[in-house]
């Protein structure tokens, strides 16, 4: 079955930065665009960034754009999603997200990483 | 970008109402729109794809419409399980945008 599995969560201070992750399996990694979504504590979803399935093409959502980067290993099955310049704004859990029965609609979520950004 | 808003950002519904949420669209984006449902502390699940179809699993009285910029999705007689928040998404473009959420709560 497809799962997800997201990690690389923690807290963080101003400025800094953190990798996430997100180990594939269960389908054929290398074929899908796989994208991370974001939701701040009691805020709505947040779409953060895609990769398309060879990795050669990448958009950011206008909040993140210039500071996070998103990449994918496909020999490893995961993707990466690379956040600097942390702001307290920018604390959220994060999911890795996936389109795989319909082609453009999320139907796979990851479990979800919390990342703190404190002082 | 493309932007979505939703109405409204509260509902509060008694077991066995009929509960209608918008969502509109900043431009014409066909029928590329999903609904999800959210319960806290879950994971979003994914109701409707292409504004009207029923994800596999999910029940009948669940439903959507509309194409353009312009889109519903009702919910007739709500059951306990249907308290949740409610969000719209578009796919037509990369940069996939959300609605901001509409909480179905207990009256």
């Amino acid at each position: 079955q497809v799962q997800l599995v997201d990690s690389g969560g923690g807290v963080v201070q101003p400025g800094r930065s953190l990798r996430l992750s997100c180990a594939a399996s269960g389908f054929i990694f290398s074929d899908y665009p796989m994208h991370w979504v974001r939701q701040a504590p009691g805020k709505g979803l947040e779409w953060v960034a895609v990769i398309s399935s060879d990795g050669t093409i990448k958009y950011y959502g206008d909040s993140v754009k210039g500071r996070f980067t998103i990449s994918r290993d496909n020999s490893k099955n995961t993707l990466y999603l690379q956040l600097s310049s942390l702001r307290a704004e920018d604390t959220a859990v994060y999911y890795c997200v996936s389109a795989l029965t319909y082609g453009v609609y999320f139907d796979h979520w990851g479990q979800g990483t919390l990342v703190t950004v404190s002082s | 970008d493309i932007q979505m808003t939703q109405s409204p950002s509260f509902v509060s519904a008694s077991i066995g109402d009929r509960v209608t949420i918008t969502c509109r669209a900043s431009q014409d984006i066909g029928s590329w729109l999903a609904w999800f449902q959210q319960k806290p502390g879950k994971v979003p699940k994914l109701l409707i794809y292409g504004a009207s179809n029923l994800q596999s699993g999910v029940p009948s009285r669940f439903s959507g419409r509309g194409s353009g910029t312009d889109f519903t999705l009702t919910i007739t007689s709500l059951q306990p399980e249907d308290f949740a928040t409610y969000y719209c998404q578009q796919a037509d473009s990369f940069a996939r945008t959300f609605g901001q959420g509409t909480k179905v709560e207990v009256k």
